[in-house]
């Protein structure tokens, strides 16, 4: 079965701190997909990057930075230079073929992160 | 171009009255996502449809939750009778097609039940 684990539940720091969520994952499948989604407390998903199974190369977008290691399933994301913007739930989530060849995503129980002045 | 719209934003009823949420997908997307976030957890998928068909439903409660996407665009997701544990987010995607395509997400829309 999927899984996907988020193990820090909360993370809290000062604002211009780099900080880093950490996601684990488990499948059976070879292709599959990873995605990490923001929740800003209006509780829209806002979608932030997708990374395919076979792709590995490390990923910069600004101040956000993905690395994806398939040897230990895990995908973390860094956040550098924190700001108080970036307060929000981050979820990271597995494509699975679900029933049906269905693209079902399963979600870790997300990481709240807290950026304070 | 729009995203996904959702209403209403919040509904509160009392248990076993009846509640139904409506979505209106990206346009020109084919797949359509239903999911249930409560309190504290990751989303978890309720029905996926592909144009006016359902893909998966499997995790879907069937003796009290409905949902039809008869023109294969705008959605919805009926719940009756509601009970105490259907309080969450419901929030509805799509995407492209139905291969491992990015969703997108709609604002959601938050159900109490007293």
């Amino acid at each position: 079965a999927q899984k996907v684990t988020q193990a820090q539940t909360e993370i809290s720091v000062v604002e211009k701190e780099d900080v880093t969520l950490d996601c684990v994952y488990e499948t059976r499948d070879t292709t599959y997909y990873l995605f990490w989604y923001k929740q800003p407390p209006s509780g829209e998903l806002v979608f932030l990057i997708r990374r395919n199974s076979f792709d590995e190369q490390n990923e910069i977008s600004g101040r956000y930075s993905w690395n994806f290691q398939k040897s230990t399933s895990s995908f973390n994301f860094t956040i550098t230079a924190s700001q108080v913007v970036d307060s929000a739930v981050y979820f990271c989530a597995l494509s699975d073929r679900g029933l049906g060849g269905g693209n079902k995503l399963t979600f870790g129980t997300g990481t709240q992160l807290k950026v304070e002045l | 171009e729009a995203g996904v719209a959702q209403s209403p934003r919040y509904k509160i009823i009392e248990k076993r009255q009846s509640v139904a949420f409506w979505c209106n997908p990206i346009s020109g997307h084919a797949t359509l996502y239903w999911y249930q976030q409560i309190l504290g957890q990751g989303p978890k998928l309720l029905i996926q449809f592909q144009n006016n068909g359902v893909v998966d439903d499997s995790q879907l409660p069937k003796d009290r939750f409905s949902a039809e996407r008869l023109k294969g665009v705008d959605s919805t997701l009926k719940i009756q009778p509601a009970k105490l544990e259907d309080s969450a987010v419901y929030l509805c995607a799509s995407s492209l097609d139905r291969g491992q395509e990015t969703q997108y997400f709609g604002p959601g829309t938050r159900l109490l039940v007293l």
